[in-house]
């Protein structure tokens, strides 16, 4: 069974820092490009950060909301994505889910989604 | 950054009724670039369809999409009890990677 895993969420009080991860299984991890999504309470989706699929997890993005203060990586041999948060805002509070990226390319189309979704850790920033 | 915009915010309809759900962008958007999501209280989202048009794996046929540029459409033909949720339309662009819609609550009448 494809499954994503997300841990590390809790309390965290403002200035501070959580990591987050997401623990793969099911599927060739490694050949996978990968993100972060939040949704603050009773509020909408939020794109938060992309890895590549190489490796060393070359290409990485991030919303301009957290750019500079959160650090997307992966280890492939360990079949887990991370999300190091510093400096927390009380703004930041939410819901964190990993995704996978289920993108490819036919011969006229390439498409750009995710496919599958873990079930979300919760991050509270609050002193 | 393209913004795009649901309706309408809330949709309520009883089963067994057609549920029609519009996602408008506003520039234009690649068809293999926009999906819907649905999202059930206290639930991840869910994959319903990608490129505009293609059922997800798993997704029963009464989930439809269509459109194209800046106007895109979610059909549920005949809801069920389980199809009341929010819906959500995404699109992958450059900064930023993604944008999500607000949202739209179908909701039971």
């Amino acid at each position: 069974e494809v499954q994503l895993v997300e841990s590390g969420g809790g309390l965290v009080q403002p200035g501070g820092s959580l990591r987050l991860s997401c623990a793969a299984s099911g599927f060739t991890f490694s050949s996978y490009e990968m993100n972060w999504v939040r949704q603050a309470p009773g509020k909408g989706l939020e794109w938060v950060s992309y890895i590549s699929s190489t490796n060393s997890g070359s290409t990485r993005y991030y919303a301009d909301s957290v750019k500079g203060r959160f650090t997307i990586s992966r280890d492939n041999a360990k079949n887990s994505l991370y999300l190091q948060m510093n400096s927390l805002r009380a703004e930041d509070t939410a819901v964190y889910y990993c995704a996978r990226e289920g993108s490819y390319c036919s011969s006229t189309t390439c498409y750009e989604h995710m496919d599958v979704w873990g079930k979300g850790t919760t991050v509270t920033v609050s002193s | 950054e393209i913004v795009l915009t649901q309706s309408p915010g809330t949709l309520s309809l009883s089963p067994g009724e057609r549920a029609t759900l519009s996602c408008r962008a506003s520039q234009s958007v690649s068809s293999g670039y926009l999906a819907w999501y649905q999202q059930r209280p206290g639930q991840a989202p869910r994959l319903l369809i990608y490129g505009a048009s293609n059922r997800a794996t798993g997704i029963p046929d009464r989930f439809s999409g269509s459109g194209s540029a800046t106007d895109f459409t979610l059909t549920i033909s005949r809801l069920e009890p389980e199809d009341f949720a929010v819906y959500y339309c995404q699109q992958h662009g450059y900064s930023p990677m993604y944008t999500f819609g607000q949202g739209t609550k179908l909701e039971m009448k």
